[in-house]
């Protein structure tokens, strides 16, 4: 069983570059989402979807762009990479709303330069 | 807003002894879920255990308990048996928001265990 796949697991980027974090799942999740993880801060929610073609702001949404077309995928897109965005990230998945069971991703740690 | 705090950013345990880490949390809603995510040095999240508010009994899944307090906005875990494999930061979680699955994280606390 994959479950929930991120690429890459490390990257680092120079100031204003742009980039994709990928996040695929096999599960036939409806519910799928982006979280960044900060030290001393927890995760914080930046998008997240409900369905193919559904796409929602979460708490830091700012510099992030997400697209979702097709159950499987939810790509999390980086426009101008800043400092502050360097982070980890985590994509989850979920497969009935009103549970609050998310299935993680391993991560992928972001650094910008 | 809601809030999840967790005030003990480290904890440390013998193994094979009992530990409790401490969650509280701010909110006006009646109807809402907690949870504790586990997060092992391999950085993967996992689930370990859920409790519905407006279930007064608490939950258990094997060696962990919770302890849910509603009136006090309380939601502590109990390790029982602490395992060498119990390691790994703790996440207290929130959701209210049924149907966008939105969970608010408490900060963490990082614990680690006493061979």
């Amino acid at each position: 069983n994959a479950g929930v796949t991120q690429t890459p697991k490390f990257q680092v980027l120079k100031t204003g570059q742009s980039m994709t974090l990928q996040c695929a799942q096999d599960m036939n999740h409806e519910y799928m989402s982006w979280y960044r993880q900060d030290p001393g801060m927890g995760l914080r929610l930046i998008h997240y979807s409900v369905g193919a073609g559904i796409t929602d702001q979460g708490e830091v949404p700012n510099g992030y762009n997400v697209s979702r077309s097709t159950t499987e995928d939810f790509p999390l897109r980086l426009l101008s990479a800043a400092p502050s965005q360097t982070s980890v990230y985590f994509c989850a998945s979920s497969y009935s709303v009103s549970t609050g069971e998310l299935f993680f991703g391993e991560g992928s740690r972001l650094t910008v330069l | 807003a809601q809030t999840v705090t967790q005030s003990q950013p480290e904890m440390s345990v013998q193994e094979a002894e009992t530990v409790t880490l401490s969650c509280t949390y701010d909110t006006s809603e009646s109807d809402y879920y907690l949870f504790w995510y586990k997060q092992p040095p391999s950085r993967q999240m996992i689930l370990v255990i859920r409790q519905e508010a407006y279930k007064q009994q608490n939950a258990t899944e094997n060696r962990f308990s919770v302890n849910f307090q509603k009136a006090a906005k309380s939601f502590s875990l109990k390790i029982s048996d602490s395992q060498l494999g119990d390691a790994a930061m703790y996440f207290c979680a929130y959701l209210w928001d049924f149907g966008n699955e939105k969970l608010t994280f408490g900060t963490g606390t990082r614990l680690t265990i006493i061979p």
